[in-house]
């Protein structure tokens, strides 16, 4: 059964702090781990990852994906409160055209 | 612009009634998906398609049905075998399985 698998499900910091969140993945024929944050309806875009090892980066957040343990990470450094979201990864896979979306990761930043 | 427009924003379904989620794009994407969100919760999928006059069942097709008779347009029927309807639907389309883009999203309630 192909899956996506996120955690924590939750998770409360407070600003300046550095969080990680991370996702696990089994799925057939993997192509691609995509990462999105949900502050109130629909999903923005973060990145998307093909390739093992090669950090992407956008201001203070980044990805990694590793296909060899079937896992990424997020990373957020210097948490603000607008970073307070659900962070949602999505595993895509070739042929068929489909993405399966783990349970996100809901991030209270606190002042 | 170029985007996914859903509509309307908030349905109400009485019981025993049909009703019709709508999402357009202009994106020119050949793949199409609906995907159902409850509280808490990350995004399942419930019917998505690559090609006009396509379509697959996702993970949660039961109570629901689709058509694609325009690149543009893939509608979402929500139907009286549907008992338990109350979620946020979330249209997105896609190109060549790159990232999903989404809309804006429809919040179904029961009256």
């Amino acid at each position: 059964e192909d899956k996506v698998v996120q955690s924590p499900l939750s998770l409360v910091v407070h600003e300046g702090d550095t969080v990680t969140l991370n996702c696990s993945y089994e799925v057939t024929n993997f192509r691609s781990l995509l990462w999105y944050k949900q502050e109130k309806k629909a999903p923005t875009f973060l990145f998307m990852l093909t390739s093992s090892g090669i950090e992407k980066k956008s201001g203070r957040l980044s990805s990694i994906l590793d296909k060899k343990e079937l896992f990424s990470i997020l990373n957020i450094t210097a948490t603000q409160t607008g970073d307070s979201a659900v962070y949602l990864c999505a595993a895509g896979q070739y042929n068929f055209n489909k993405f399966y979306f783990g349970s996100g990761t809901k991030l209270n930043v606190k002042p | 612009d170029g985007g996914i427009t859903q509509s309307p924003k908030y349905l109400f379904r009485k019981e025993g009634q049909n009703v019709t989620l709508s999402c357009e794009q202009n994106l020119n994407h050949d793949a199409m998906y609906w995907y159902r969100q409850d509280p808490g919760q990350g995004l399942r999928l419930i019917y998505y398609s690559q090609i006009v006059n396509d379509f697959q069942k996702g993970d949660i097709a039961e109570g629901y049905s689709v058509s694609r008779e325009k690149k543009e347009s893939f509608p979402l029927t929500v139907t009286s075998a549907q008992k338990n309807p109350t979620a946020f639907y979330l249209c997105a389309s896609s190109m060549y399985s790159e990232k999903l883009f989404f809309g804006s999203g429809t919040q179904l309630s029961v009256l």
